[in-house]
């Protein structure tokens, strides 16, 4: 059990929008600042988000971030079969001391 | 080229130990944290350890504390995990990443993984 709550999946076309929810506490997303990481098959995971919607050099700005109260939000837009992939949201739990990542969502493109 | 190398996996039995190693390279590596985490077998990410620039401040997940130590040679760009009591359910692939800062899960390079196997 995930201290931060994803869905498990999601999926639309390709062209269009896909939103991963990352749902947590007050000690964690409500406190600190959530990156968001894309995993592919076999591969190691790639930051794609920090700061809750800053981007890395590199990473299309058909992905953004925002954040709100205890929740944040990673949203893709013009989906494409290239991000079919993995994607877990994270943050640090003032609470516990520790990182935490939320279950992951996969995405797949219809 | 920033980059991170894992190394020291293997099978163990259960109640041994392993040192995992990460060699980094293309950045100043006593100026970031870094983190291990860690994915078993089809399950999501856990992050199981992390430690400052400086190596004085660390901090562990639940299932590492008093089993596992995170710790780092600046002078040989090298991070560290020394196992011990090691535990069925600790098999998984480790990962050691940077931190952009500390006190933060925003890991922008990642290892390609070590595996750890425990199994009688």
């Amino acid at each position: 059990q995930s201290v931060l709550t994803q869905p498990p999946s999601v999926s639309a076309a390709p062209g269009q929008k896909v939103t991963i929810s990352c749902s947590g506490s007050s000690s964690n997303i409500g406190s600190n600042s959530v990156s968001w990481y894309q995993q592919l098959p076999g591969t190691a995971p790639k930051l794609l988000i920090y700061e809750n919607n800053k981007r890395p050099s590199g990473i299309p700005d058909r992905f953004s971030g925002s954040k709100s109260g205890t929740s944040a939000t990673l949203g893709i837009t013009g989906l494409q079969t290239g991000d079919e992939a993995d994607y877990y949201c994270g943050t640090w739990n003032s609470g516990l001391g520790t990182g935490v990542f939320g279950g992951g969502t996969k995405v797949t493109v219809l | 080229e920033v980059q991170l190398l894992e190394s020291g996996g293997g099978l163990v039995q259960p109640g041994g130990s392993l040192r995992l190693s990460c060699a980094a390279s293309g950045f100043t590596f006593n100026n970031y944290a870094m983190s291990w985490v860690r994915q078993s077998p089809g399950k999501g990410l856990e992050w199981v350890s992390g430690i400052s620039g400086g190596g004085g401040n660390i901090y562990n997940a639940d299932s590492a504390k008093g089993r596992f130590t995170i710790s780092r040679d600046n002078s040989k760009n090298t991070l560290y995990l020394q196992m011990n009591s090691l535990r069925v359910e600790d098999t998984a692939v480790y990962y050691c990443a940077k931190d952009r800062e500390w006190l933060r899960v925003d890991l922008d390079v990642w290892g390609q993984g070590t595996t750890v196997t425990v199994s009688s």
